[in-house]
């Protein structure tokens, strides 16, 4: 089946620091990604989507400056947590979804588990 | 705004039980319904999926029935095994115009003992 990548899997920083998550298309090429942010024994809430080559759609709420996203190719899609602070500290998670597919599944990358001290 | 519900939070069953997870959402107007599965720290596996327009789908001891009109899901697990521990989140999928987005119930952590 689909397979998407995400890495790395566990990120620890100082506030301050700007950090970046890939998530890429191992095995199909996908015209849009999805962020989604987990916090502790919750569940998914999504960032942003992105098509590739164009500007991601931030869902309300979300900083853009703040969640820089950028997705040049149709396998590889990056978050860039910028000047993170101990509140950005969450588990990230990127799906994908390849051309044609609206009525099919996203497959979703393993996460990314990020604490900032 | 699409609310997707899940119930119960949390589910701890003795081995060898069948049991019923549940999803309500409140818009009907949705292009499927999936059901993941996820384990602590790792991320999503899709179980099932169900189209609009079915009723419901199976794989192996799973089972996922939709009623859209109610705005109801359930995920049906057959002869539960301690390996089926994990969380259960159902998700909605609607349009919007950079494509299905889908929106996720708060998940059923289930627990299932030897």
């Amino acid at each position: 089946g689909a397979v998407v990548s995400q890495h790395p899997s566990r990120v620890i920083c100082k506030s301050g620091t700007s950090v970046k998550i890939e998530c890429r298309s191992l095995d199909f090429q996908a015209t849009t990604m999805f962020w989604y942010r987990q916090f502790p024994k919750q569940s998914l809430m999504l960032m942003a989507t992105s098509n590739e080559g164009s500007k991601a759609t931030y869902e309300q709420g979300v900083e853009k400056d703040k969640f820089l996203i950028n997705h040049a190719s149709l396998t590889l899609s990056t978050l860039t947590v910028t000047s993170a602070h101990p509140e950005d500290s969450s588990f990230y998670i990127c799906s994908a979804r390849g051309m044609d597919s609206r009525e099919k599944p996203q497959h979703f990358g393993d996460g990314t588990r990020l604490s900032i001290l | 705004k699409q609310e997707v519900t899940q119930i119960p939070a949390a589910l701890s069953v003795p081995e060898g039980e069948n049991l019923v997870l549940n999803c309500s959402f409140t818009d009907s107007a949705i292009y499927n319904l999936q059901w993941f599965r996820q384990d602590p720290g790792k991320g999503l596996t899709s179980l099932l999926l169900i189209q609009s327009s079915q009723r419901e789908q199976t794989s192996g001891r799973l089972n996922a029935s939709l009623d859209k009109s109610s705005g109801r899901s359930t995920l049906y697990i057959a002869a539960s095994q301690p390996g089926d521990s994990a969380t259960y989140l159902c998700a909605v999928s609607r349009n919007n115009n950079a494509g299905n987005m889908l929106t996720f119930g708060g998940g059923t952590r289930l627990m299932v003992k030897p």
